[in-house]
C-alpha cells in the first residue's frame, strides 16, 4: 500500500542551525514528492515538488530536499533556519489519480 | 489577486445544527477538495471533484456533502453537526492529472 511515514512529529532546532526533516515513503512506481508548510492558523503551502532528475530539489526560502530512490527518501534540509521557519511540515507523494498521500506531519520549533 | 478563499474563518454551532462552508477559487484551477485536519494535524480527504466527476472518501459519514455551482466552487454542507465533526476544514484546488495544489486558509468549526 502507499504511504508517507514521518517518523519525528516534533523537531527542536536552534535559531541558525541546520535542519533535517525526515519523510519516508511506499510507493510501486516513480514517485511524485512534495513538501508543503502550514504556518499557523494557515492553509498548507508548496515548498518544493520532485518528478524527475536532480535528486536534490530546491525550495523555496532555503529550503532543498534530497530524493533517494535506494532508501525510499525524501528529507527536506534548511542550512541555517529563522525563527520565521516555525511551522508544521508535511510530506506527500502523488497516487497513481493525481491526488496526495500525506505524512502526519513533523511540527518545527526554532530556539531562540 | 488568484487564490483560493474559504468562508467563515471560524464557526461555533451546537450539536445536531446544519453548518455550510464555502469555498471559491480563482486560479481557473478544474479540481477541487475538501480536507479534514484533526486536533493533531492528521490531513484526511473527504471530496475531490472537477466537472466530470465527484470523489468520495468512503469513511466519510454520509451527514456531509459537497456542492458545486461550477468549477470555481465548492461548498461543504454538515447536516446534524456532531462533536467529533470539530475539526479544520481545508478546501484546495489544482488542475486536473495535477498534485500541485493551492490550499485555503481553512474553516475552524466547533460544535459544543
Amino acid at each position: 500500500a502507499q504511504s508517507v511515514t514521518q517518523p519525528d512529529a516534533r523537531v527542536t532546532v536552534s535559531e541558525g542551525a541546520s535542519l533535517q526533516l525526515r519523510c519516508k515513503y511506499s510507493y510501486s512506481a516513480t514517485p511524485y514528492l512534495f513538501w508543503y508548510v502550514q504556518y499557523p492558523r494557515q492553509g498548507l503551502q508548496l515548498l518544493l515538488k520532485y518528478y524527475s532528475g536532480d535528486p536534490v530539489v530546491q525550495g523555496v526560502n532555503g529550503f532543498e530536499a534530497e530524493f533517494s530512490k535506494s532508501n525510499s527518501s525524501f528529507h527536506l534540509r534548511k542550512a541555517s533556519v529563522h525563527w520565521s521557519d516555525s511551522a508544521v511540515y508535511f510530506c506527500a507523494v502523488s497516487s497513481s489519480n493525481y491526488q496526495l498521500i500525506w505524512g502526519s506531519g513533523t511540527k518545527l520549533i526554532i530556539k531562540p | 489577486e488568484t487564490a483560493v478563499f474559504q468562508t467563515p474563518n471560524y464557526h461555533v454551532t451546537q450539536v445536531g445544527n446544519e453548518v455550510s462552508f464555502n469555498c471559491k477559487q480563482t486560479l481557473g484551477h478544474d479540481t477541487m477538495y475538501w480536507y479534514k485536519q484533526d486536533s493533531k494535524k492528521l490531513l484526511k480527504i473527504m471530496f475531490s471533484y472537477n466537472n466530470k466527476q465527484l470523489i468520495v472518501n468512503e469513511t466519510v459519514p454520509r451527514r456531509f456533502s459537497p456542492q458545486s455551482s461550477d468549477k470555481a466552487h465548492l461548498n461543504l454542507r454538515i447536516k446534524s453537526v456532531e462533536p467529533e465533526d470539530s475539526a479544520v476544514y481545508l478546501c484546495a484546488s489544482s488542475y486536473a492529472g495535477n498534485s500541485d495544489y493551492t490550499f485555503g486558509s481553512g474553516t475552524r468549526l466547533l460544535v459544543i
